[in-house]
């Protein structure tokens, strides 16, 4: 039963253009949400989060918008560039009331910006 | 300020070896939260230890067992390796407070594999 999913593999997109990735979530209970960056054999690195109480979030050249009626969410990245390729993953953490727990990942989406 | 800390980077053991990864989470970090990404998989949660304690822990078998030292530094340990234990392991620390403050901040990973 996957909670968290982003259905796309991977997307290219051309430099200094927008890159948007999706991640859907079945799960009521997540409150909380986070995109990570990832490259290979290394860990992941935060970039940006929002709260359930929001519906956007930005951060210099990267936005999080949150759809709760359609349990969605996206990351907008712009303007991409060439450094910005990675796998990219989306984590959703439920609202325990005793602080932190474990996050649940999507499966990733590989971003290839191209010059 | 140094991120989150792991070592050692790679490992090789063979099936049936024990094996002990390590991790120091960031300064003031309490909770520390172990995870496995397989080969071709996402990133699986494994344990969650705050305050010496262990809070939570993933659908994984009780080979996999782990502990906190009061300067929250933490191991994870992995009895009787099997081949699909091949992973990259992941560390990440939080610092448990308000909600919707508690980003997990990931280490760069071990990279294990069992031949």
């Amino acid at each position: 039963d996957q909670q968290v999913k982003q259905n796309s593999p991977s997307l290219s997109v051309q430099e200094g253009r927008i890159s948007i990735l999706n991640c859907d979530y079945t799960n009521s209970m997540f409150d909380y949400f986070l995109w990570y960056k990832k490259y290979p054999a290394e860990g992941p690195t935060f970039l940006i989060s929002i709260s359930s109480i929001k519906d956007k979030n930005e951060d210099g050249r990267f936005t999080v918008f949150l759809n709760k009626s359609a349990k969605h969410l996206s990351l907008h990245i712009v303007p991409s560039q060439p450094g910005d390729s990675a796998v990219y993953f989306c984590a959703a953490s439920p609202y325990s009331g005793a602080g932190s727990y474990q996050l649940t990942f999507g499966k990733g989406t590989k971003l290839s910006v191209i010059p | 300020e140094a991120g989150v800390t792991q070592s050692p980077t790679h490992l090789i053991k063979t099936r049936g070896q024990q094996v002990t990864l390590r991790c120091s989470p960031i300064s003031g970090h309490t909770s520390v939260y172990w995870y496995q990404q397989a080969l071709g998989l996402g990133l699986q949660f494994l344990l969650w230890y705050d305050e010496g304690e262990e809070r939570n822990r993933g659908n994984f078998p009780p080979r996999f067992s782990g502990r906190q030292f009061p300067n929250y530094s933490s191991e994870l340990n992995v009895n009787a390796l099997e081949l699909e234990d091949s992973a990259l392991y992941l560390c990440a620390s939080s610092l448990l407070g308000q909600r919707f403050q508690e980003t997990q901040y990931f280490g760069p990973g071990t990279r294990l594999l069992v031949l």
